[in-house]
């Protein structure tokens, strides 16, 4: 199974401020033939289910604001949020699609400081 | 606007089988391949496996010998099987719904369904 971690387990960042998150994954999930990293980036809110924020590790969902860039290639990625709102307090969490079984990212839990 | 919902049983005995459905609306089930992902209490995300609208599955090895997934076109349905269930089964059960355009990544899910396994 490709294992992804994800880093910080939780982070608190202050509101307009920049939040970062990574998401490493044990193996290249970059599909060389087109380029294409088999990656994506969930945001779920507490008696929610998760929602789509990004795919193909930088490609925003539609309807997903601007302030959320996905980044990275390979093994190696960052969800950065540019100005954090109030609104994006939730757990964030990476899912590798490149091989059976998709698996997950452990979860990154994002506060206000 | 695609919608899924889950429903079956919240408690469920050790040992016994778990079963649960999940009902596609605003959409044809024919069009993708549906899974279902389950998430313990505070803890992250569990792939269980997936479905094509023709039959064909793909389960997570961890879990194989107990799942087994179907499809009921006819109803927009497709269901959820784990066996022999213990207390390391207890979690929300979601549905969800592979990206038509290529496969693997999750554009709708359902709200989830808590099922407890207990005496």
């Amino acid at each position: 199974d490709i294992v992804i971690s994800q880093s910080p387990d939780s982070l608190a960042v202050s509101l307009g401020e920049r939040a970062t998150i990574n998401c490493k994954s044990s193996q290249s999930v970059l599909y060389r033939s087109d380029n294409k990293n088999f990656l994506a980036w969930y945001q779920q809110k507490p008696g929610q289910p998760p929602k789509l924020l990004i795919y193909w590790a930088s490609i925003r969902e539609s309807g997903v604001p601007d302030r959320f860039r996905g980044s990275g290639s390979g093994t190696d990625f960052t969800l950065t949020i540019s100005s954090l709102q109030a609104e994006d307090v939730a757990v964030y969490f990476c899912q590798q699609y490149y091989d059976s079984p998709i698996t997950f990212g452990q979860g990154t839990r994002l506060e206000i400081k | 606007q695609v919608q899924l919902q889950e429903s079956g049983p919240g408690l469920v005995k050790p040992s016994e089988t778990l079963s649960l459905t999940c009902s596609v609306s605003g959409g044809s089930i024919s069009t993708s391949y549906w899974s279902w992902i389950r998430q313990p209490a505070g803890k992250g995300l569990e792939w269980i496996g997936r479905i094509y609208s023709g039959g064909s599955t793909t389960y997570n090895p961890s879990l194989k010998s107990r799942v087994i997934m179907s499809v009921d076109s006819s109803k927009n349905q497709f269901s959820l099987t784990l066996s022999s269930v213990t207390a390391a089964d207890t979690a929300v059960y979601y549905c969800a719904r592979e990206n038509p355009s290529s496969s693997g990544w999750y554009d709708y899910w359902g709200q989830g369904t808590l099922v407890s396994v207990s005496s």
